[in-house]
């Protein structure tokens, strides 16, 4: 069974900061990865994916995050938070073997002017 | 491609209605997947669909819940008789593969 844990449910930047969204990932086989970003009153957008090659990942918008099997983790970073990133974030895991996406509960990322 | 395409996008109805959900998947697009987000469960997955058929339904919360695919074009999620704890947003989402699913825009339900 695969399972995430997004720490903290809220964050806020201010304009130009760097942004950690962070994401643990629990799974019995190896995993795939994902972010995804919701606008409002939108579906979720593919960020970006982990598929067990390279373990930092570059996505869309400046996002990149890196897969660390130790840790169990999968945070996303941005170097400089601009004010369209203000959105909500969701970390996702497949099983490789599966078809199913377990989504974490979101942050919420607000970016202060 | 005009990418995942839900109907309708808003739903208000009265309890102990019977309620229709209805999603155009992308073409070519092998899964199709059910989601319903919610404040308090965040988002869950009800039932994902391959090849037209029904893989796993443990998501399905109960018999008042039904879902099909007649068609790699087209899906139903029926809600009969809808209650106000149904409340959400269903999301549908298709995929080529595992690798990435893309999402419709939603269907927000009301139920009062």
């Amino acid at each position: 069974a695969q399972s995430v844990t997004q720490l903290g449910s809220h964050v806020s930047v201010s304009e130009g900061a760097l942004v950690l969204l962070r994401c643990n990932y629990s799974s019995s086989v190896p995993p795939y990865l994902f972010w995804y970003v919701q606008y409002p009153n939108q579906g979720l957008q593919l960020l970006l994916k982990y598929t067990s090659a390279a373990t930092l990942v570059k996505g869309i918008n400046g996002f990149e995050a890196e897969f660390k099997k130790s840790e169990t983790s999968f945070h996303l970073t941005k170097p400089s938070a601009h004010m369209s990133d203000a959105a909500e974030y969701f970390c996702a895991v497949s099983g490789k073997y599966g078809n199913k996406l377990v989504f974490g509960a979101g942050t919420i990322l607000r970016v202060k002017s | 491609d005009a990418g995942v395409i839900q109907s309708p996008r808003h739903e208000v109805t009265e309890m102990g209605q019977e309620v229709t959900l209805r999603c155009k998947p992308i073409s070519g697009h092998d899964y199709l997947f059910w989601y319903r987000q919610t404040m308090m469960r965040g988002l869950e997955l009800l039932i994902y669909f391959n090849n037209n058929v029904p893989i796993d339904d443990s998501g399905m919360p109960e018999d008042r819940f039904s879902a099909k695919m007649p068609n790699a074009s087209f899906s139903t999620l029926k809600i009969q008789p809808s209650e106000p704890r149904d409340s959400a947003v269903y999301f549908c989402a298709s995929s080529l593969d595992r690798l990435e699913a893309f999402f419709g825009q939603g269907t927000r339900l009301t139920v009062v």
